[in-house]
């Protein structure tokens, strides 16, 4: 596609509440990265993935938090057993790799947990 | 792990004004330094960056400097318009880090007509 999309695009979970948040990047972007940014501050690294791997994951604030790229191209950011500190927006951005440091981030999804 | 400090926090300038954003970091390994412009609700979007082997680029009204010896850049933007309005990000992050972003806390830039 011609951008990096993200869906939902706002998401209401009750505390407890599972949820699963999707990143389509863009075609044949090697590099996918998640992002957490609450409310004034800036993003936050959660994880980054090259291809299908799971390069770096040192981000993801608790075990509750998990990312898949099963294919090298969708991915997904699961949050379990939702908390109100979880409310944010959470990003998501593809490059090309291999030295094209340019990133093209998402519209993000805002995720209100009540 | 790295650390990015953005100051000021907010600034207000008069429409046509030159404006400065600064930030410090604290890896000297850090050498890819980009720069996000973020409208309220909506995603950031790169303005510029720059690399560890350049002092300084610039793209019509917008320039970046980097001091590696000290650790800072610095985002001028010049003849301020009132749609350069929104919050800046200035970024640090490692080539082997997958060049995985280290953002500041960001800058509200007001520019009044």
């Amino acid at each position: 596609g011609a951008g990096v999309s993200q869906s939902p695009r706002y998401k209401v979970a009750k505390r407890g509440q599972d949820v699963a948040l999707r990143c389509d990047p863009i075609s044949g972007h090697v590099s996918l990265f998640w992002y957490q940014q609450a409310l004034g501050q800036g993003p936050e690294f959660l994880t980054y993935f090259q291809n299908e791997a799971q390069l770096d994951k040192s981000g993801l604030p608790s075990d509750r938090f998990f990312a898949e790229r099963p294919e090298g191209s969708v991915s997904t950011l699961k949050i379990q057993r939702t908390q109100q500190e979880d409310s944010a927006v959470y990003l998501c951005a593809s490059s090309a790799g291999q030295g094209d440091y340019g990133y093209t981030f998402g519209s993000g999804t805002r995720l209100t947990v009540v | 792990g790295e650390n990015v400090e953005q100051h000021p926090s907010t600034l207000s300038v008069q429409e046509g004004d030159s404006a400065v954003i600064k930030c410090t970091y604290s890896d000297s390994a850090s050498n890819y330094f980009p720069w996000y412009k973020q409208e309220l609700g909506k995603r950031p979007q790169l303005i510029i960056d720059i690399r560890s082997n350049v002092g300084e680029k610039k793209d019509q009204r917008i320039a970046v400097t980097l001091n590696k010896t000290a650790k800072h850049f610095s985002l001028h933007i010049t003849e301020t318009q009132p749609e350069d309005s929104a919050v800046y990000f200035c970024a640090a992050s490692i080539e082997n880090s997958g060049y995985a972003l280290n953002f500041g806390k960001g800058t509200s830039l007001l520019v009044t007509p």
